[in-house]
């Protein structure tokens, strides 16, 4: 079972700043199946990125998704105030696996 | 617009049995698998359990196989989870999400608000 670990576990910044999030894997996987979620307190998680790369609907170009095999990672690179939640990377190969999640705050 | 609307939920006892539902709409209910995630209190997602466009595949997280079932109505365009044996460990926000892409599963798109199953005596 592949074992999704995400860094750091708490990220302090403020407004305006750029902010990097890393999600890294047991082991290589298939790109086609890497998205990252947002999740603020007491809402449903929502899609950021699918296919490690491309941005959900109305996802705005200042989150950017990269890497490949067993590296990846979510790029914010201006943060707005609604930025600040908590964000989860997750794979899907025979089953879902969610990272354990990075809290994003000011 | 898409939704998924969910019911059911509450405070049960250990051992007991519920049920949810979550309706969808604004979408081709029958194109897409469904799934079940939950967020026990204070803590990260957690995949359940997934059935596939038709109904005919069904996929349970090792930690509820056998006691936890998954279904669809394609009358309704409803998915439930129908929950059995519940455990102190259970106790979570369910939410339930719908699978992209079409015909498949890889990602969640779009999540329903969320209930919360309290299991505790």
């Amino acid at each position: 079972e592949i074992v999704l670990t995400q860094s750091p576990g708490t990220l302090s910044l403020s407004p305006g700043e750029r902010a990097t999030l890393s999600c890294r894997a047991s082991q290589g996987v298939t790109s086609t199946y890497l998205a990252w979620y947002q999740q603020t307190p007491g809402q449903a998680p929502r899609l950021l990125i699918y296919g490690a790369f491309t941005r959900a609907t109305g996802i705005p170009d200042r989150f950017i998704g990269r890497g490949s095999g067993t590296d990846f990672t979510l790029t914010i690179s201006r943060l707005e105030p609604e930025d600040f939640a908590v964000y989860y990377c997750q794979h899907y190969g025979t089953s879902y696996t969610f990272g354990q999640g990075t809290k994003l705050e000011i | 617009e898409v939704q998924l609307v969910q019911s059911g939920g509450g405070l049960v006892q250990p051992g007991g049995s519920l049920r949810l539902s979550c309706a969808a709409s604004g979408f081709i209910f029958s194109s897409y698998s469904m799934s079940w995630v939950r967020q026990a209190p204070g803590k990260g997602l957690e995949w359940v359990s997934t059935i596939s466009n038709s109904g005919a595949m069904k996929y349970y997280a090792d930690s509820v196989r056998g006691r936890f079932a998954i279904s669809r109505d394609s009358s309704s365009n409803t998915v439930s989870l129908q929950m059995s044996s519940l455990r102190a460990e259970d106790t979570a926000v369910y939410f339930c999400a719908k699978d992209s892409p079409k015909y498949s599963s890889g990602w969640f798109d779009f999540w329903g608000q969320g209930t919360l199953v309290t299991v505790s005596s």
